[in-house]
């Protein structure tokens, strides 16, 4: 089974941007990863921000976007607020089985 | 408003059956794909595993030989079914309707 590697810890200030990446062990992430990337906070159950590499859901607000970026998929956060500090998953497709990362802690600081 | 209810055993014993059951409220059951996640305590989400809109089952490789999902769409409600249970299993349970809607998860712990 795949590996799938986010960092670990990320800092951000508030109002900067940061950038989240996903990496896959099979090699670079390409569309047909059909990228998921999911916020998750304590005691909440995860929230969906993108699906299909770089579309929003409706609920997702405009500062987050992804993409894919250097084989990777990338989700990168523009005028960071307080509130997105939380836990950010990618989720990759592997033709049936899906893999999830890691996971990054991001701490708006 | 639709929304997801999730509920099981709390607790079980090594070498048991963890059973989570997960019922959709206010929507229509066909045409999505139905998940199961977890996340074992202080570690991050594993995905377990999804019945397609078709009715066919993807499982994660590590858990395929202990695992079933099934739907029982005259109830509008999918299953989650994890044999031979260890402490590895401990985790709270997500069902979800990928992936816009969550059940609000069901902390199963394994102990003797």
């Amino acid at each position: 089974q795949a590996v799938v590697t986010q960092e670990p810890s990320l800092t951000v200030s508030p109002g900067g941007t940061v950038t989240l990446t996903c990496a896959s062990s099979s090699g670079p992430v390409t569309s047909g990863f059909y990228a998921n990337w999911f916020q998750h906070k304590p005691g909440q159950a995860p929230r969906a921000l993108i699906y299909s590499t770089s579309n929003k859901h409706s609920w997702t607000p405009a500062r987050f976007s992804a993409s894919l970026l250097g084989g990777k998929a990338a989700l990168t956060l523009s005028g960071a607020q307080p509130e997105d500090e939380a836990e950010y998953y990618c989720l990759l497709y592997y033709g049936g089985p899906q893999v999830f990362g890691g996971g990054t802690k991001l701490t708006v600081l | 408003q639709v929304h997801l209810q999730q509920w099981g055993a709390g607790l079980l014993k090594p070498s048991e059956t963890l059973s989570v059951n997960c019922a959709i409220y206010g929507g229509s059951f066909s045409g999505y794909y139905w998940s199961w996640i977890r996340q074992p305590p202080g570690k991050g989400l594993e995905w377990i595993g999804e019945i397609t809109p078709g009715g066919s089952t993807n499982y994660n490789p590590s858990l395929k030989s202990r695992l079933i999902i099934s739907v029982d769409t005259s109830k509008t409600q999918f299953s989650l079914r994890l044999s031979s249970v260890t402490a590895a299993d401990t985790a709270v349970y997500y069902c979800a309707r990928a992936w816009d809607l969550w059940g609000q998860g069901t902390l199963v712990t394994v102990s003797s």
